[in-house]
Order: C-alpha cells, then structure tokens, then sequence
C-alpha cells in the first residue's frame, strides 16, 4: 500500500536549536516527495520537493531510499518557524497526517 | 494573479441534499486536484484532472463527481450528503504533473 507515515503530531523545540520532522513513505515506484507548510491561519504552501534538492527557509530534505524517508531538517529553528508540517507522496496523491512545530523562543 | 480561488468559502446542507463546489486555478495551471480535509487529518485525495480529463481518483464513493472546464476551472459535486463529508474541501492548482502544488483557502461544508 502507499502511505505516508509522520509519527510525531506535536514537535517543541528552543529557538536556535536544531529541528528534524520526520516523514516515512511506503511506495512502489520511484517516489516523488514534498512538504508542505500551513501558517497559522494561511494556506498550505509548497515548501519544498526532492527532485529540485533545494534549500527554503534554511530547510532541507534528502530522500533515503534505503530507509524510505524524507525528513525536513533545520540547523536553527527560528520562531517563525512554528507551523503545522506535512510531507506529501506520489504527484501529491498522498499526505501525511502533519506534524505540528511549536518553537520556544 | 489571485491565486487558487475556492467559492463558497462556506456553506450548510442538509443530509441527502446535493453540493456543487467551484476552483478557478492560478492562469496558465491545468492541472487540478480536491482534497477532502477533516480535523487533525492531512489532506486526503479526492480527484485530479488534467488538461479535462481524470487523471486520479481517491478513495471516495461515486457520489463524489468532478468535472474540468475548458478554462481549467473545475467543480466538486457530492451527491446525497451524509454527516461525515462535513469537512474543508482544498482545490489545488499546477502547471503540469510533477510540479509542485498551490492551494486554494478551501470551502467548509457543513452538514446538518
């Protein structure tokens, strides 16, 4: 089955510290992947997709193949940063059930 | 460019009642897919269409119908309500399969 698997609903962290939401997919097939963001009372917003490998917001994404995931990494969480997080399989067919981010200033 | 618009951004039915609800996607995207969206879920896949024609179908039952106009516009129908389709309902628009997606504000359907 394809899925999309985000096992923390609810992520703290200290501003200036480093922040990991994790993302596991099941998929058969070369899978597409992306993360989307959702600002408290904004849309969801694409944030970022493996196949452009690049950096917004100072976050990144690699995928793991071996270990099926795509997990959106920070060095330093900023309290901007505080949102609620969903990484998206297959051409966005799938999401995850989001991962909420609080940052501590 | 306005964006993703949704209309309406709320409405209330009543159980077996029909709902019809209406994307105009950002100019020059053709695709176009809805997602059904209850509280603390992500986003779940309704249909995607591209260029007018059905390119994915979720998980729903055929009361749920979708259309694109040769504007790429589209339409949601949902057919004989029932209490669990209360939910926001996301349009979503892209220039072409693969790219990623820009999100309407969504209609809240309430059904009473």
């Amino acid at each position: 089955a394809q899925r999309v698997t985000q096992p923390e609903k609810l992520l703290s962290v200290f501003k200036g510290a480093p922040v990991e939401l994790k993302c596991n997919y099941s998929y058969s097939g070369s899978p597409e992947l992306f993360w989307y963001v959702q600002y408290s009372r904004q849309r969801l917003q694409l944030l970022l997709r493996h196949i452009s490998r690049e950096s917004i917001k100072g976050f990144t994404a690699d995928l793991n193949k071996g270990e099926t995931s795509f997990h959106l990494k920070k060095p330093f969480a900023q309290e901007e940063d505080s949102a609620m997080y969903y990484c998206a399989l297959g051409d966005q067919f799938y999401f995850g059930t989001g991962t909420s981010l609080t940052v501590i200033p | 460019d306005a964006g993703v618009t949704q209309s309406p951004t709320h409405l209330i039915k009543t159980r077996g009642q029909h709902v019809t609800l209406r994307c105009s996607p950002i100019s020059g995207h053709k695709s176009v897919s809805w997602y059904q969206q209850v509280l603390g879920q992500g986003p779940q896949f309704i249909f995607q269409y591209y260029e007018k024609e059905e390119r994915g179908r979720g998980n729903f039952p055929d009361r749920f119908s979708a259309r694109q106009f040769p504007n790429y516009s589209s339409e949601l129908n949902v057919n004989a309500l029932l209490l669990g389709d209360s939910a926001l309902y996301l349009c979503a628009s892209s220039r072409a399969s693969g790219d990623g997606y820009t999100f309407g504000s969504g209609t809240r359907l309430t059904v009473v």
